[in-house]
């Protein structure tokens, strides 16, 4: 099984409102991944947790605020978004001890801000 | 830092016919390249991956080849179907010692259409 799950599957906000993007996957991987693709683009690194820990930050705005509250829960937490944040957020894992490993990619948020 | 170019932008086959998609890297320290399908309204699906050591793979009618030398790998993916539309994007990756999790460079992509 390599099945990565987000929710929801459509997101409508105004720029001030605080919503929450939430993946899951239970295959034990340990590394959780969060990127950005606008269209007709290639994904866009934004966090990597690693062993619940935050490991990498892409210089993100402070307005995205990533959450690991265990091992198989990757959260994204949005608050005072802008218009050009709009895009597909995509939720990736990949399994422990393997650096080159492959990252199963869920089906993604799509997120529109008004 | 990792760039990773890929080319053809789109590319338009017919429905049997043969399909090939070319990226080069500039990182001679990347050791692995994965390929992904992304349909519309879905996320990137891992199909074929390629590790250093490995100079081609081939998993029923794709296949990936890799020149480490000139830096470059390519996808192909034969008697190709409509299903096969899709965007293709390669990436290439590099262990970053001592950690657990890989950093993934994307190229633009490949718009594939299959004509039937």
């Amino acid at each position: 099984d390599t099945e990565v799950t987000q929710t929801p599957k459509h997101l409508v906000m105004g720029m001030t409102n605080k919503k929450s993007l939430k993946c899951e996957q239970h295959m034990g991987h340990r590394a959780m991944y969060w990127y950005k693709q606008k269209a007709k683009k290639p994904p866009e690194l934004m966090f990597v947790y690693s062993y619940e820990k935050l490991s990498i930050n892409e210089s993100v705005p402070s307005r995205f605020s990533p959450e690991c509250p265990n091992s198989s829960l990757l959260n994204l937490h949005l608050h005072a978004l802008q218009p050009e944040d709009s895009a597909l957020y995509l939720c990736a894992s990949s399994q422990e001890n393997k650096p080159s490993g492959e990252q199963y990619f869920g089906p993604g948020t799509r997120l529109t801000v008004t | 830092g990792e760039n990773v170019e890929q080319h053809p932008s789109t590319l338009s086959v017919q429905e049997g016919d043969s399909a090939v998609i070319k990226c080069t890297y500039s990182d001679s320290a990347s050791n692995y390249f994965p390929w992904y399908k992304q349909e519309l309204g879905k996320g990137p699906q891992l199909i074929i991956d390629i590790r250093s050591n490995v100079g081609e793979k081939k998993d029923q009618r794709i296949a990936v080849t890799l020149n480490k030398t000139a830096k470059h790998f390519s996808l192909h993916i034969t008697e190709t179907q409509p299903e096969d539309s899709a965007v293709y994007f390669c990436a290439a990756s590099k262990g970053a010692g001592g950690t657990s999790y890989g950093k993934l460079t994307f190229g633009q992509g490949t718009i594939l259409t299959v004509h039937p």
